[in-house]
């Protein structure tokens, strides 16, 4: 239990349609970042939110967009959903104090599926 | 491009045994380096982390080992039991918190 809950669990829409997926930050963590795991993959970086700020973006292009809460919730949109989208899609917390080493927390994950 | 690599996708591992589970990296700038456990449905969990000043990191049934020389990182499973049955990641910490993961080691532990 790490303290860092996602909703859905699972989703699935068609191509074209948007999607919003939700996280809820480990209590006290003010850094949250999203990653996409496609099935067999590593995780690999979307985006990265300090205090309500994007402080750090991966390869992915602007449909995937994001938003962090004074309470340190998060969302990630995605617009214009592809087939390639589809994915486990996690959110992750930590408390930034200095350096940005430290223990990450993850969530289980929204696993979303474009038809 | 910089990247973070493992050598193998399978390992298979009897029940007891120890595990040995290898990572290379190419960024030599690389100061922090993290291994995550991932079981089936779940997202990744954490193991144990090892900074760049150190060479071997010790946790409960677990080691990490860092040779900066050659760039390359181990995870060690002592006396593996049928729960450390998952993918195994190692991941490179970034400056400003980015973490590059590899593709994952799956470890099957067989009775």
């Amino acid at each position: 239990e790490t303290g860092v809950t996602q909703s859905p669990t699972h989703l699935i829409k068609t191509r074209g349609q948007q999607v919003t997926l939700r996280c809820s930050s480990q209590s006290g963590h003010n850094t949250v970042s999203w990653y996409q795991q496609a099935l067999g993959q590593g995780p690999q970086f979307i985006f990265q939110y300090y205090r309500e700020e994007e402080n750090g973006r991966g390869n992915f292009p602007p449909r995937f967009s994001g938003l962090q809460f004074p309470n340190y919730s998060s969302e990630l949109n995605v617009n214009a959903l592809e087939l390639d989208d589809s994915a486990l899609y996690l959110c992750a917390s930590r408390q930034f104090s200095g350096t940005n080493t430290g223990e990450l927390f993850f969530g289980e994950g929204s696993r979303l599926t474009v038809l | 491009g910089e990247s973070v690599g493992l050598h193998l996708p399978t390992l298979s591992v009897q029940e007891g045994d120890n595990s040995i589970i290898n990572c290379a990296y190419s960024n030599s700038a690389s100061d922090y380096f993290i291994w995550y456990k991932q079981e089936s449905g779940k997202g990744p969990q954490f193991i144990i982390d090892i900074r760049s000043n150190m060479d071997k990191r010790q946790g409960q049934r677990v080691t990490v080992l860092l040779n900066k020389t050659v760039k390359h990182l181990s995870l060690q499973i002592a006396a593996t039991q049928p729960g450390d049955s998952a993918v195994y990641f190692c991941a490179e910490n970034n400056s400003w918190g980015k973490l590059q993961f590899g593709a994952g080691t799956q470890v099957v532990v067989t009775p």
